[in-house]
């Protein structure tokens, strides 16, 4: 029972490098987003998709783009590192109808860019 | 605008006494308020909700939560603590006619000591 699955774990950047975040789940979760987690700060959300082929805007989109060619995956690219990106990134999923804010998280990925 | 406190960076209990974790928030219309924990380095995980109905709110590992309108707020409590209960936990909000949009406090690390 596999759940939310995030990878990597831990990546370094280079001011200026691309990446890609990976997030799946095999809940059938019509409802995936990405956090980002800082110290002394609460959760800010990202992006998130409410079912395949369509996705949003959350509190903090820049910098960031995402898509969702399936149900199961949910990937997060940044576009260009910057500093400013170090931080603790968290999938989460959950039925878009009924128990939405009953989330699943990965485990996190930290990614330091220097 | 919509806003959760968590007045406290961290709580430190003795094992066996009664815990209090508080959380206070700003939202218009009715909230939508949600706990979550978070253990070092996994993900976060859902406790409880309150959406309407008993102003008790009963979730899993043996935590509940009391909503009080009046005080805006919902604290979190546990009659008798656990070592095992030691991590970070986080309130979250919503009100009825937002989309998916969590805002989440910034944690409070509990410690529970032997």
């Amino acid at each position: 029972n596999a759940g939310v699955t995030q990878t990597p774990k831990f990546q370094v950047l280079k001011t200026g490098q691309s990446m890609t975040l990976q997030c799946a789940q095999d809940m059938n979760h019509e409802y995936m987003s990405w956090y980002r987690q800082d110290p002394g700060m609460g959760l800010r959300l990202i992006h998130y998709s409410v079912g395949a082929g369509i996705t949003d805007q959350g509190e903090v989109p820049n910098g960031y783009n995402v898509s969702r060619s399936t149900t199961e995956d949910f990937p997060l690219r940044l576009l260009s590192a910057a500093p400013s990106q170090t931080s603790v990134y968290f999938c989460a999923s959950s039925l878009a109808r009924g128990d939405r804010e009953k989330l699943f998280f990965g485990s996190g990925t930290q990614l330091s860019v220097l | 605008a919509q806003s959760v406190a968590q007045p406290e960076d961290q709580v430190n209990v003795a094992e066996g006494n009664p815990l209090t974790v508080k959380c206070t928030y700003s939202v218009s219309g009715n909230p939508y308020l949600f706990w979550y924990v978070q253990y070092p380095n996994r993900g976060l995980q859902f406790l409880l909700k309150y959406i309407t109905g008993d102003n008790l709110v009963k979730g899993s590992y043996g935590f509940e939560a009391e909503f009080n309108k009046s005080q805006t707020s919902f604290h979190l409590k546990k009659p008798s603590a656990l070592v095992s209960d030691s991590a970070l936990y986080f309130c979250a909000v919503r009100n009825e006619d937002s989309n998916y949009q969590l805002i989440w406090g910034a944690g409070t690390k509990l410690i529970i000591k032997p």
